[in-house]
């Protein structure tokens, strides 16, 4: 099993500012079949990001993905209200898919 | 429009079974992979299993084999979860989603509103 570990686990920032997050995974991941995905509270997550860094429809260019083999970024340039949110990436290259345990990026 | 509505959920003692169930609309099921993934209360998201279109493969979570059992019926649009043996631990919310096809299908770009399951006595 892939096991991929997010950091940091919460991120104080005001919007306006730059957001990055970090997942590495445990072995290399197939192709860079990593997703990233955006939960807000009582809503199922969304999908951002896959195959590292093509961004799925109609997700905001703001939002980038980027990195290869065993570490990977989602950076947000610029911050808007409603993106304070939990952050999550998946790898999907192995057959045992496995989430990262989070990232919630808070209002400073 | 894509739509994927659980149904099934609700409280259930330890040891007991309960069956959930996903309708899909507005997209062609039999040609997308499927999963299920669950969310403990204040916790992340954990991959349960995800089924190929055809439900000829099938691929579970170690901690859920001998207990739950996937299964999609590409006549009625419907992916079904069927979970026995559950635990206090089992107690979360659990999402259908929709994978991809082809060679990139692990991206889970549809999740339906989710159901919540509650074991305990």
């Amino acid at each position: 099993e892939i096991v991929l570990t997010q950091s940091p686990g919460t991120l104080s920032l005001s919007p306006g500012e730059r957001a990055t997050l970090s997942c590495r995974a445990s072995h290399g991941i197939t192709s860079n079949y990593l997703a990233w995905y955006q939960q807000k509270p009582g809503q199922a997550p969304r999908l951002l990001i896959h195959g590292a860094s093509s961004r799925a429809t109609d997700i905001p260019d703001r939002f980038s993905g980027s990195g290869s083999g065993t570490d990977f970024t989602l950076t947000i340039s610029r911050l808007e209200p409603e993106d304070f949110a939990v952050y999550y990436c998946q790898q999907y290259g192995s057959s045992l898919w496995t989430f990262g345990q989070g990232t919630k990026v808070e209002v400073k | 429009q894509v739509q994927l509505a659980e149904s099934g959920g609700g409280l259930v003692a330890p040891g007991g079974s309960l069956r959930l169930s996903c309708a899909a609309s507005g997209f062609a099921f039999n040609d997308y992979y499927m999963t299920w993934i669950r969310q403990s209360p204040g916790k992340g998201l954990e991959w349960i299993s995800h089924i190929s279109p055809s439900g000829s493969t099938l691929y579970s979570a170690d901690f859920v084999k001998g207990r739950f059992t996937t299964s999609r019926d590409n006549a009625k649009n419907s992916l079904y979860l069927q979970m026995t043996s559950l635990r206090a631990e089992d107690t979360a919310v659990f999402y259908c989603g929709r994978g991809g096809r082809g060679f990139s299908y692990g991206q889970i770009d549809y999740w339906g509103q989710g159901v919540l399951v509650t074991v305990s006595s």
